[in-house]
């Protein structure tokens, strides 16, 4: 596996189930992030992890539960969620944070469905 | 506040011509770097380019060219005889100094018609 890579690529769940996504970078980079990309709305940063550590929380709803355990995997733990929830989630890792100005590198996204 | 603005929502055009994706953004800091990512219907972004706020020299890459403009507060991308592999949303993101957060626009949608 080369890259940035995400699973599962799709995923279908009801608002009582609790399921995660997982996100696994091949870069050897330190930071990663997530990203919820909804129809006709910018892309939407969630959480940041430099070096396992999360540096960044966009005030995002306590359903959405972010891990990082090592550099090279994040996992997105998701419970009773909302159909509003429904959307792409991208998964991103870089050299060292953004604001080092290094470009991130995504993943091709799991694309959530809450019924 | 930081804000960018991809005002052309869709944009259809045939193969070989040429197309300019329009971005204009807002900050108040001197110090920040702007981006474009190609989003194709495979849905990872792909990194095109970086900029950043001190270096106005435009730039070409094969097909590919961007213009910086700072008086303007633009950074446009104009792609060069189009082809049916270049259809796909095109995002122009924006990031200040010493922040993580990077700063969508809304994207473009570039499709190439043979």
């Amino acid at each position: 596996e080369t890259g940035v890579t995400q699973t599962p690529r799709h995923l279908v769940m009801g608002m009582t189930n609790k399921k995660s996504l997982k996100c696994e970078q091949h870069l050897g980079h330190n930071a990663m992030y997530w990203y919820k990309q909804s129809a006709k709305k910018p892309l939407e940063l969630m959480f940041v992890y430099s070096l396992e550590e999360r540096v960044e929380n966009n005030s995002v709803p306590s359903r959405f539960s972010p891990e990082c355990p090592n550099s090279s995997h994040l996992f997105l733990h998701l419970h009773t969620l909302q159909p509003e929830d429904s959307a792409l989630y991208l998964c991103a890792s870089s050299h060292s944070l953004a604001g080092d100005y290094n470009e991130q590198f995504f993943g091709p996204g799991t694309r959530l469905t809450v019924l | 506040a930081q804000k960018v603005t991809q005002a052309q929502t869709e944009i259809s055009v045939v193969e070989k011509e040429d197309v300019t994706l329009d971005c204009v953004y807002e900050t108040r800091d001197t110090t920040y770097y702007l981006f474009w990512y190609k989003q194709p219907p495979s849905g990872e972004l792909v990194f095109l380019i970086r900029r950043n706020s001190f270096d106005e020299q435009n730039e070409i890459s094969g097909r590919y060219s961007w213009n910086f403009q700072k008086s303007t507060s633009s950074f446009n991308f104009t792609i060069t005889a189009s082809q049916v592999v270049d259809s796909a949303v095109y995002f122009c993101a924006l990031i200040m100094g010493g922040s993580e957060k990077l700063v969508f626009g809304k994207g473009t949608k570039l499709t190439v018609n043979p």
